[in-house]
């Protein structure tokens, strides 16, 4: 079976501050990982995928990714936060029906 | 070009009723999915269609819950008899074909059980 684990429930960062979210990963096989965000009331939007290839993704809105095979993670990252960042982000990897979702973690971005 | 468009967007309904969820896909999408977000249970896959295949309906919780999608279009979900722990937000989503695409999701349906 697979699964996807998000260890922080909420992240904080400064505006102009460098943000990660992490997101580690169990699958057999190759991994298809994503990430999605979702805005209050909204539905999740699409920021990023790895399949294959490169391990830095680069993904909507300034955000990318870093797959690491050794250590089953896909961290997603941006250089410089934007107060409008503050949302609440999902990793997910896809499977053979559809996709295995981690908690969510918030991210809370201070002006 | 439209999204994945839902309705209705919140439903309050007293328990014991049947509910109907729509969801309207992506033109071209073949592949669709409805899942349930609570805030205990965070997102659960429910079931997933795609094209004329059976579908999947491993995830429902229960024979209360049933989903159908008509001319592989339009998918409604129901749930009968509800309770109120069937109180959640239902999302659908829909993709082109194949585990690597990308789902694009609705806004969803709010569920309240009175």
């Amino acid at each position: 079976a697979q699964s996807v684990a998000q260890p922080e429930d909420q992240v904080n960062v400064a505006e102009g501050n460098p943000l990660t979210v992490k997101c580690t990963y169990s699958v057999s096989g190759n991994p298809y990982l994503f990430w999605y965000v979702q805005y209050p009331n909204r539905g999740l939007q699409f920021l990023l995928k790895y399949i294959t290839g490169d391990n830095l993704v680069k993904g909507s809105y300034g955000f990318e990714a870093e797959f690491n095979k050794s250590q089953t993670s896909f961290h997603l990252k941006k250089p410089s936060a934007l107060v409008s960042d503050s949302a609440l982000y999902f990793c997910a990897v896809t499977g053979r029906r559809a996709l295995t979702f981690g908690s969510g973690t918030r991210l809370q971005v201070q002006p | 070009g439209a999204g994945v468009s839902q309705s209705p967007s919140n439903k309050v309904t007293e328990k014991g009723k049947d509910v109907e969820l729509r969801c309207d896909p992506i033109s071209g999408h073949t592949a669709l999915y409805w899942y349930r977000q609570s805030l205990g249970q965070g997102l659960e896959f429910l079931i997933y269609f795609q094209g004329n295949s059976a579908p999947d309906k491993s995830g429902l919780p229960s024979d209360r819950f049933s989903a159908e999608r008509t001319g592989g279009s339009v998918s409604t979900l129901t749930i009968q008899r509800t309770q109120q722990e069937d109180s959640a937000v239902y999302l659908c989503a829909s993709s082109l074909e194949g585990s690597a695409q990308p789902q694009h999701f609705g806004d969803g349906t709010r569920l309240s059980i009175l």
